[in-house]
């Protein structure tokens, strides 16, 4: 499967936009990228994912790189609410709905 | 749409004893996964449910059991509780298959004392 790897923590400042990266060097070309968060105690939630496209929804886009080796999820305003662990996800096409989390990057956004 | 949800959101059980949590998945949904939450070990993947037939499974002892009904409802079964079971349990649906965001429920808090 492939790993997955991000930086334990980053600041923001509020209503500056938030730029996450995360590697994944060994990705397969049917492995697709998924972003979750979690909020203090809350279940995980989905905010975005791709496959080799960018990818934009309302709540953040998701810009891969060419070789698909890396990727970086932006959050074009950040708010004191988006505060949160945020976790790059590979997911191996052959284990239906399992996501291996890693450690996620805690994001403080500060006023 | 209304959201998972999860039943009890907080227990507190005695060493050995066992325990069943529920989850209710969004309408329409097949696939349920379960996933156990601890500050040491992070999120780990329990197991996955489709269609009333397990998927895939984590790396968890066989006291971690679950099934899944064909109203798509999934519970999971701790038996022989152990301190090191108390954990956020997390329950997550999704239509299936790969592709498709899994949306997470709140979570059951268990403590074992």
């Amino acid at each position: 499967d492939a790993k997955t790897t991000q930086p334990p923590s980053m600041d923001c400042a509020e209503g500056r936009a938030a730029n996450l990266p995360c590697n994944h060097s060994t990705i397969s070309g049917n492995e697709y990228v998924y972003w979750y968060r979690q909020i203090h105690s809350q279940g995980p939630q989905y905010i975005i994912h791709g496959l080799k496209n960018n990818e934009t929804n309302e709540m953040a886009s998701l810009i891969i790189t060419e070789d698909r080796k890396s990727s970086t999820l932006i959050l074009p305003h950040a708010t004191l609410r988006d505060t949160a662990v945020y976790y790059c996800i590979v997911r191996p096409d052959n284990a239906g709905n399992m996501l291996t989390f890693g450690g996620g990057t805690r994001l403080m956004v500060k006023p | 749409k209304a959201g998972v949800t999860q039943t009890p959101r907080y227990l507190i059980k005695t060493r050995g004893q066992q325990v069943t949590l529920s989850c209710s998945p969004i309408s329409g949904h097949r696939s349920v996964s379960w996933y156990q939450q601890t500050p040491g070990q992070g999120l780990q993947f329990l197991f996955e449910y489709f269609s009333e037939t397990q998927r895939n499974k984590g790396n968890f002892p066989g006291r971690f059991s679950g099934r899944q009904f064909s109203n798509s409802r999934s519970e999971m079964n701790v038996s022989t509780l152990e301190l090191g079971d108390s954990a956020l349990y997390l329950c997550a649906s999704s239509l299936g298959g790969q592709g498709y965001e899994q949306y997470f429920g709140p979570g059951t808090r268990l403590t074992v004392t």
